[in-house]
Protein backbone atom coordinates (compact mmCIF):
# COMPACT_ATOMS: atom_id res chain seq x y z
CA UNK A 1 0.00 0.00 0.00
CA UNK A 2 2.25 2.98 -1.27
CA UNK A 3 -0.77 5.91 0.28
CA UNK A 4 -0.59 9.08 -1.95
CA UNK A 5 3.09 9.34 -4.49
CA UNK A 6 3.78 12.15 -6.90
CA UNK A 7 5.64 12.37 -10.17
CA UNK A 8 8.23 14.07 -10.15
CA UNK A 9 9.81 14.80 -7.16
CA UNK A 10 11.50 18.10 -8.49
CA UNK A 11 11.15 19.87 -11.69
CA UNK A 12 13.21 23.19 -13.05
CA UNK A 13 11.15 24.45 -15.91
CA UNK A 14 11.77 28.08 -17.94
CA UNK A 15 8.83 30.57 -18.30
CA UNK A 16 6.43 29.42 -20.53
CA UNK A 17 7.17 25.76 -21.01
CA UNK A 18 4.23 22.87 -19.64
CA UNK A 19 4.17 20.35 -17.78
CA UNK A 20 1.99 18.07 -15.71
CA UNK A 21 2.23 16.80 -12.05
CA UNK A 22 1.00 13.21 -11.60
CA UNK A 23 -0.68 11.78 -8.32
CA UNK A 24 -1.45 8.40 -7.75
CA UNK A 25 -3.51 7.41 -4.93
CA UNK A 26 -4.18 3.15 -3.94
CA UNK A 27 -6.97 3.56 -1.19
CA UNK A 28 -9.68 3.68 -3.61
CA UNK A 29 -10.24 7.34 -2.32
CA UNK A 30 -12.96 9.49 -4.21
CA UNK A 31 -11.80 12.73 -3.34
CA UNK A 32 -8.67 14.12 -4.44
CA UNK A 33 -6.76 17.80 -3.78
CA UNK A 34 -3.83 19.72 -5.53
CA UNK A 35 -2.40 22.14 -3.29
CA UNK A 36 0.48 24.81 -3.34
CA UNK A 37 2.89 25.48 -0.39
CA UNK A 38 4.49 28.99 -0.20
CA UNK A 39 6.26 30.32 2.33
CA UNK A 40 4.44 31.94 5.31
CA UNK A 41 1.19 31.13 3.00
CA UNK A 42 0.44 27.45 4.47
CA UNK A 43 -1.05 25.26 1.96
CA UNK A 44 -3.54 27.08 -0.56
CA UNK A 45 -6.09 24.78 -2.55
CA UNK A 46 -5.37 25.07 -6.26
CA UNK A 47 -7.89 22.84 -8.05
CA UNK A 48 -10.03 19.36 -6.18
CA UNK A 49 -11.84 16.65 -7.38
CA UNK A 50 -14.84 14.54 -5.66
CA UNK A 51 -14.66 11.62 -8.03
CA UNK A 52 -14.18 10.20 -11.11
CA UNK A 53 -14.48 12.70 -14.16
CA UNK A 54 -14.92 15.91 -12.21
CA UNK A 55 -12.75 18.39 -11.33
CA UNK A 56 -13.65 21.79 -9.35
CA UNK A 57 -11.69 24.76 -8.39
CA UNK A 58 -10.20 25.96 -5.52
CA UNK A 59 -9.04 29.18 -3.99
CA UNK A 60 -5.61 29.48 -6.35
CA UNK A 61 -6.89 27.75 -9.19
CA UNK A 62 -5.83 30.53 -12.19
CA UNK A 63 -2.72 29.35 -14.42
CA UNK A 64 -3.30 25.61 -13.98
CA UNK A 65 -5.60 22.94 -15.05
CA UNK A 66 -6.24 19.23 -13.80
CA UNK A 67 -7.88 16.12 -15.03
CA UNK A 68 -9.53 13.35 -13.17
CA UNK A 69 -10.02 10.22 -15.63
CA UNK A 70 -9.20 7.82 -13.63
CA UNK A 71 -10.64 7.37 -9.64
CA UNK A 72 -6.32 7.29 -8.21
CA UNK A 73 -5.13 9.41 -10.49
CA UNK A 74 -5.79 13.40 -10.55
CA UNK A 75 -3.12 15.26 -13.20
CA UNK A 76 -2.17 18.69 -12.51
CA UNK A 77 -1.30 20.95 -15.62
CA UNK A 78 1.06 24.21 -16.02
CA UNK A 79 0.01 25.30 -19.40
CA UNK A 80 2.83 28.36 -19.81
CA UNK A 81 4.55 28.23 -16.86
CA UNK A 82 4.96 31.51 -14.84
CA UNK A 83 8.02 32.53 -12.04
CA UNK A 84 5.13 32.90 -9.47
CA UNK A 85 4.59 29.18 -9.66
CA UNK A 86 7.53 28.37 -8.06
CA UNK A 87 6.58 26.14 -5.12
CA UNK A 88 6.21 23.00 -3.88
CA UNK A 89 2.79 21.02 -4.93
CA UNK A 90 1.32 18.79 -2.36
CA UNK A 91 -1.45 16.34 -3.86
CA UNK A 92 -4.21 14.46 -1.29
CA UNK A 93 -6.78 11.44 -1.10
CA UNK A 94 -9.36 12.00 1.35
CA UNK A 95 -11.55 9.34 3.35
CA UNK A 96 -14.28 9.95 6.04
CA UNK A 97 -12.88 13.55 6.27
CA UNK A 98 -9.63 12.73 6.62
CA UNK A 99 -6.61 14.00 3.70
CA UNK A 100 -3.71 12.33 3.11
CA UNK A 101 -0.71 13.65 1.87
CA UNK A 102 1.99 13.29 -0.93
CA UNK A 103 5.43 13.99 -0.77
CA UNK A 104 5.31 16.88 -2.81
CA UNK A 105 6.95 17.98 -6.01
CA UNK A 106 9.00 20.88 -5.56
CA UNK A 107 8.72 22.74 -9.12
CA UNK A 108 10.94 26.20 -10.17
CA UNK A 109 10.14 28.05 -12.63
CA UNK A 110 13.24 30.80 -14.10
CA UNK B 1 -16.34 31.25 4.33
CA UNK B 2 -13.89 29.25 7.03
CA UNK B 3 -10.41 30.42 8.07
CA UNK B 4 -7.33 28.88 10.28
CA UNK B 5 -4.97 31.86 12.46
CA UNK B 6 -1.63 30.46 13.79
CA UNK B 7 -0.39 33.57 16.06
CA UNK B 8 2.91 32.41 16.41
CA UNK B 9 5.00 32.06 13.39
CA UNK B 10 8.16 30.82 14.99
CA UNK B 11 8.86 28.89 18.81
CA UNK B 12 11.97 27.82 19.76
CA UNK B 13 11.90 25.42 22.58
CA UNK B 14 14.45 23.72 25.17
CA UNK B 15 14.34 19.75 24.87
CA UNK B 16 12.41 18.22 27.47
CA UNK B 17 10.04 21.48 28.46
CA UNK B 18 6.39 22.07 27.57
CA UNK B 19 5.21 23.04 24.19
CA UNK B 20 2.05 24.59 23.20
CA UNK B 21 0.97 25.85 19.68
CA UNK B 22 -2.57 28.13 19.03
CA UNK B 23 -4.60 27.78 16.61
CA UNK B 24 -7.79 29.95 15.90
CA UNK B 25 -10.67 29.16 13.97
CA UNK B 26 -13.74 30.88 12.16
CA UNK B 27 -16.65 28.63 11.15
CA UNK B 28 -20.11 28.79 11.09
CA UNK B 29 -20.98 25.19 11.78
CA UNK B 30 -19.15 23.19 13.98
CA UNK B 31 -16.11 22.36 13.01
CA UNK B 32 -13.50 18.97 11.68
CA UNK B 33 -9.87 20.03 13.40
CA UNK B 34 -6.63 18.75 12.37
CA UNK B 35 -3.65 19.44 12.90
CA UNK B 36 -0.56 18.26 11.07
CA UNK B 37 3.26 17.92 10.87
CA UNK B 38 5.62 18.25 8.16
CA UNK B 39 9.44 17.20 8.70
CA UNK B 40 11.80 19.46 6.72
CA UNK B 41 11.14 18.27 2.52
CA UNK B 42 8.45 16.17 3.71
CA UNK B 43 4.84 15.82 3.25
CA UNK B 44 2.24 16.69 5.98
CA UNK B 45 1.97 13.53 8.34
CA UNK B 46 -1.64 13.63 10.83
CA UNK B 47 -0.99 13.82 14.64
CA UNK B 48 -4.07 13.90 15.66
CA UNK B 49 -8.10 15.06 14.81
CA UNK B 50 -11.26 16.42 16.29
CA UNK B 51 -14.53 15.69 14.87
CA UNK B 52 -16.78 15.45 17.76
CA UNK B 53 -17.28 13.95 21.42
CA UNK B 54 -14.62 14.33 23.66
CA UNK B 55 -12.94 17.56 23.58
CA UNK B 56 -9.29 16.41 24.42
CA UNK B 57 -7.92 14.91 21.69
CA UNK B 58 -4.96 12.34 21.80
CA UNK B 59 -2.46 11.89 19.21
CA UNK B 60 0.26 10.41 17.74
CA UNK B 61 4.11 11.06 19.15
CA UNK B 62 2.56 12.24 22.30
CA UNK B 63 0.55 15.44 21.15
CA UNK B 64 -2.81 16.21 22.45
CA UNK B 65 -5.24 18.93 21.53
CA UNK B 66 -8.22 20.44 23.00
CA UNK B 67 -11.03 21.78 20.88
CA UNK B 68 -12.57 25.11 23.11
CA UNK B 69 -15.69 26.48 21.79
CA UNK B 70 -16.13 29.11 23.52
CA UNK B 71 -12.87 30.50 22.37
CA UNK B 72 -12.68 29.03 19.01
CA UNK B 73 -9.65 27.52 19.52
CA UNK B 74 -7.74 23.85 19.34
CA UNK B 75 -3.98 24.28 20.65
CA UNK B 76 -1.97 21.77 20.39
CA UNK B 77 0.69 20.51 23.22
CA UNK B 78 3.07 18.23 24.56
CA UNK B 79 4.15 17.78 27.94
CA UNK B 80 8.12 16.74 27.11
CA UNK B 81 9.50 18.06 23.80
CA UNK B 82 12.71 15.55 22.12
CA UNK B 83 14.76 16.71 19.18
CA UNK B 84 12.61 15.08 16.38
CA UNK B 85 9.82 17.33 17.02
CA UNK B 86 11.84 20.33 15.27
CA UNK B 87 9.18 21.04 12.13
CA UNK B 88 6.23 22.78 11.03
CA UNK B 89 3.18 22.88 12.45
CA UNK B 90 -0.33 23.12 10.30
CA UNK B 91 -3.73 23.64 11.73
CA UNK B 92 -6.54 22.99 9.66
CA UNK B 93 -10.53 23.43 9.41
CA UNK B 94 -13.38 21.54 7.89
CA UNK B 95 -16.69 20.22 8.18
CA UNK B 96 -19.03 17.67 7.68
CA UNK B 97 -20.17 18.08 3.81
CA UNK B 98 -17.34 20.64 2.74
CA UNK B 99 -14.99 18.71 0.88
CA UNK B 100 -12.27 20.97 1.74
CA UNK B 101 -9.83 21.65 3.97
CA UNK B 102 -8.87 25.67 5.18
CA UNK B 103 -5.59 25.83 6.49
CA UNK B 104 -3.75 27.87 8.60
CA UNK B 105 -0.30 29.67 7.56
CA UNK B 106 1.70 27.14 9.91
CA UNK B 107 4.35 27.05 12.88
CA UNK B 108 7.57 26.07 12.64
CA UNK B 109 8.91 24.69 16.10
CA UNK B 110 12.83 24.66 16.60
CA UNK B 111 14.33 22.53 19.43
CA UNK B 112 17.70 23.75 21.16
CA UNK B 113 19.68 21.25 23.05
Amino acid sequence: NAGVTQTPKFRVLKTGQSMTLLCAQDMNHEYMYWYRQDPGMGLRLIHYSVGEGTTAKGEVPDGYNVSRLKKQNFLLGLESAAPSQTSVYFCASRTGGEQFFGPGTRLTVL
Amino acid sequence: AQSVTQPDIHITVSEGASLELRCNYSYGATPYLFWYVQSPGQGLQLLLKYFSGDTLVQGIKGFEAEFKRSQSSFNLRKPSVHWSDAAEYFCAVGAHGDYKLSFGAGTTVTVRA
